[in-house]
């Protein structure tokens, strides 16, 4: 099974609002990264925290982690239509390769 | 700077062929790592490459190999396709080993095989 698993698997929201999106794993993990994918395109790596981190922020993203809980969360504030996309965590267990979730559909309606 | 390349964009063969993919890093980056991703099963790891040694290999049969060049370029096989090789093949580079630091990736190339 995956190590990342992210939930919801699909979520529809209106332009403007807010989109939260959580990823859980199962082992200790060095990093956690979050990815966007357009459809049928390749990945766009969005912004990485450390396990010794709680929360980052890049432009309209927000990501916590919370290691005693093994999540994370992805916080997309005020939503545009060129946010629909799949978001994707993966995560860093150090000798092993980086290793995607299941992805989050996510659609912004206008 | 140029992004990760990969080409073909596009592929289509026919069962029991085979077929080579392409990938150039960015400049700099000495990890090429391949994924292969389905509807089904999403990003499955194939593997990574390093300065021309194979680091880490995914549980794929062995018709799926890979090399690196000298100057990071990479590339993969597949040999005697099979309907379920049909899928998005994706390149990451990145500094380190295991994208530790982020993976940049290419665009994919779309493999069918019919």
């Amino acid at each position: 099974s995956q190590q990342g698993e992210e939930d919801p698997q699909a979520l529809s929201i209106q332009e403007g609002e807010n989109a939260t999106m959580n990823c859980s794993y199962k082992t200790s993990i060095n990093n956690l990264q979050w990815y966007r994918q357009n459809s049928g395109r390749g990945l766009v790596h969005l912004i990485l925290i450390r396990s010794n981190e709680r929360e980052k922020h890049s432009g309209r993203l927000r990501v916590t982690l919370d290691t005693s809980k093994k999540s994370s969360s992805l916080l997309i504030t005020a939503s545009r239509a060129a946010d629909t996309a799949s978001y994707f965590c993966a995560t860093d267990v150090g000798n092993e390769k980086l290793t995607f979730g299941t992805g989050t559909r996510l659609t912004i309606i206008p | 700077k140029a992004g990760v390349t990969q080409t073909p964009r596009y592929l289509i063969k026919t069962r029991g062929q085979q077929v080579t993919l392409s990938c150039s890093p960015i400049s700099g980056h000495r990890s090429v790592s391949w994924y292969q991703q389905t509807p089904g099963q999403g990003l499955q790891f194939l593997f990574e490459y390093f300065s021309e040694t194979q680091r880490n290999k995914g549980n794929f049969p062995g018709r799926f190999s890979g090399r690196q060049f000298s100057n990071s370029r990479s590339e993969m096989n597949v040999s005697t396709l099979e309907l379920g090789d049909s899928a998005l093949y994706l390149c990451a580079s990145s500094f380190g080993l295991r994208g530790g630091d982020g993976y940049t990736f290419g665009s994919g190339t779309r493999l069918t095989v019919v």
